[in-house]
């Protein structure tokens, strides 16, 4: 079984300039999240979608931060512009509806805003 | 406000003992308890979960132990192996709030297991 696959795996911008990232789910997972990690932190939800419908953005910056999944498979999420404390691990998780608790994470996108 | 917290950054240990990860939670609301592991550059993977309706959940040489009046939660790791060392996050749910809660893990700052040979 394919896990969560993640691109790009390493991402460096400079602050203003705009970023998109790319997460495939496991198949047959209707729930998809994101999570922003900040070094020395754990991973924090940003946004959390059920097939093709935001169930949770109460955490995202949603000035700078979008995220779209619209055929309830593939999620992007961009942030416009960006700044640098936006330098994080962004994490894409999925999991199945009737187990949310037990989500599988990508490898993730290290993201550096210089 | 840090609703997960795990105070210990690092943990060294020797191969073959016992190595105690702690964790502490304050939202009372919380009933259902993770830990996942995670090696360098890869993402976390779940390891053991526990409900807030037992005390003690044992997966091989994984024992998670919950203490719900200190809100208090522990991960024992015997006998302890180098292919353990990693960073080992908690995260808490609130299972039964439905709606948009479940689901939503929050997650401790992490500490970095090391388990020498």
């Amino acid at each position: 079984e394919a896990g969560v696959a993640q691109s790009p795996r390493y991402k460096i911008i400079e602050k203003r300039q705009s970023v998109a990232f790319w997460c495939n789910p496991i198949s047959g997972h209707a729930t998809l999240y994101w999570y922003q990690q900040i070094l020395g932190q754990g991973p924090k939800l940003l946004i959390q979608f059920q097939n093709n419908g935001v169930v949770d953005d109460s955490q995202l910056p949603k000035d700078r931060f979008s995220a779209e999944r619209l055929k309830g498979v593939d999620s992007t999420l961009k942030i416009q512009p960006a700044k640098l404390e936006d330098s994080a691990v962004y994490l894409c998780a999925s999991s199945l509806v009737e187990a949310k608790n037990i989500q599988y994470f990508g490898a993730g996108t290290r993201l550096s805003v210089l | 406000d840090q609703q997960v917290k795990q105070n210990s950054p690092s943990l060294s240990v020797q191969e073959g003992r016992i190595s105690i990860l702690n964790c502490d939670y304050t939202n009372s609301m919380f009933d259902y308890f993770l830990w996942y592991k995670k090696y360098p550059a890869e993402g976390p993977t779940f390891l053991i979960s526990i409900s807030s309706i037992k005390d003690k959940n044992e997966d091989g040489r994984f024992t998670v132990f919950l203490n719900k009046s200190a809100k208090h939660l522990s991960l024992h790791i015997v006998p302890s192996q180098p292919g353990d060392s990693a960073v080992y996050f908690c995260a808490a749910n609130d299972a039964n709030a439905g709606g948009t809660s479940y689901g939503k893990l929050t997650f401790g700052q992490g500490t970095i297991l090391t388990v020498h040979p």
